[in-house]
């Protein structure tokens, strides 16, 4: 196991609502990152967070943002939900003396 | 973010047989370059990782070739078995100060290792 775990496990919206995904790393791991993982693709870098601060982000407009906290929780938060917004979003926790990423298991939402 | 070319999408190996697995990289700024393995239902889980200073780097059964000039690397797993049966993807990131910044992932590799 990672030590990354992720809730809730599923999650199913409708269009224009909004989400929030949860994420809890390992103490000590103080970057985090939001991954969409859209079915038969690769994951896709959303944004970063290093000591509660976003300091990375992808091709994700701002109605994904996020939140880190100082006890190593953290929230993803899409706004205005679109169709296409249906995918698996993964949380990585980094390790930072081997600069390894671990993932958790993932929420799948699905947008109706 | 640039992006990381992937082949093939999808292959089948005989058991004890060899895997391989092909990535192709465009930004000469990535550093750090992971292999992850994923199970249906699962999140990625590193494989295997190398930075570009080496051109080879054995894992057990795994193994990551670089070729920094032809912007290539590649996957080889010896002695394929049934277990190895899952996704794997190759991804790059760029080592930026005090720490790497997002992965870029491939789009990933089908692999179905036959008893």
């Amino acid at each position: 196991e990672t030590g990354v775990t992720q809730s809730p496990t599923h999650l199913i919206k409708t269009r224009g609502q909004q989400v929030t995904l949860r994420c809890s790393s390992q103490s000590g791991h103080n970057t985090v990152s939001w991954y969409q993982q859209a079915l038969g693709q690769g994951p896709q870098f959303i944004f970063q967070y290093y000591r509660e601060e976003e300091n990375g982000r992808g091709n994700f407009p701002p109605r994904f943002s996020g939140l880190q906290f100082p006890n190593y929780s953290s929230e993803l938060n899409v706004n205005a939900l679109e169709l296409d917004d249906s995918a698996l979003y993964l949380c990585a926790s980094r390790e930072e003396s081997t600069d390894t990423q671990y993932f958790g298991p993932g929420t799948r939402l699905t947008v109706l | 973010q640039q992006q990381v070319k992937q082949s093939p999408q999808s292959l089948i190996v005989q058991k004890g047989g060899i895997s391989i697995i092909n990535c192709a990289y465009e930004n000469t700024a990535f550093d750090y370059f992971p292999w992850y393995q994923q199970f249906p239902g699962k999140g990625p889980a590193l494989l295997i990782a190398i930075r570009p200073d080496v051109s080879e780097k054995k894992e057990g059964r795994f193994t990551i070739s670089f070729n920094k000039s032809a912007k290539q690397f590649s996957l080889h797993i010896m002695d394929s078995q049934p277990g190895d049966s899952a996704t794997y993807f190759c991804a790059a990131s760029m080592y930026s100060g005090g720490g790497a910044d997002g992965l870029t992932f491939g789009k990933g590799t089908h692999l179905i290792i036959q008893p």
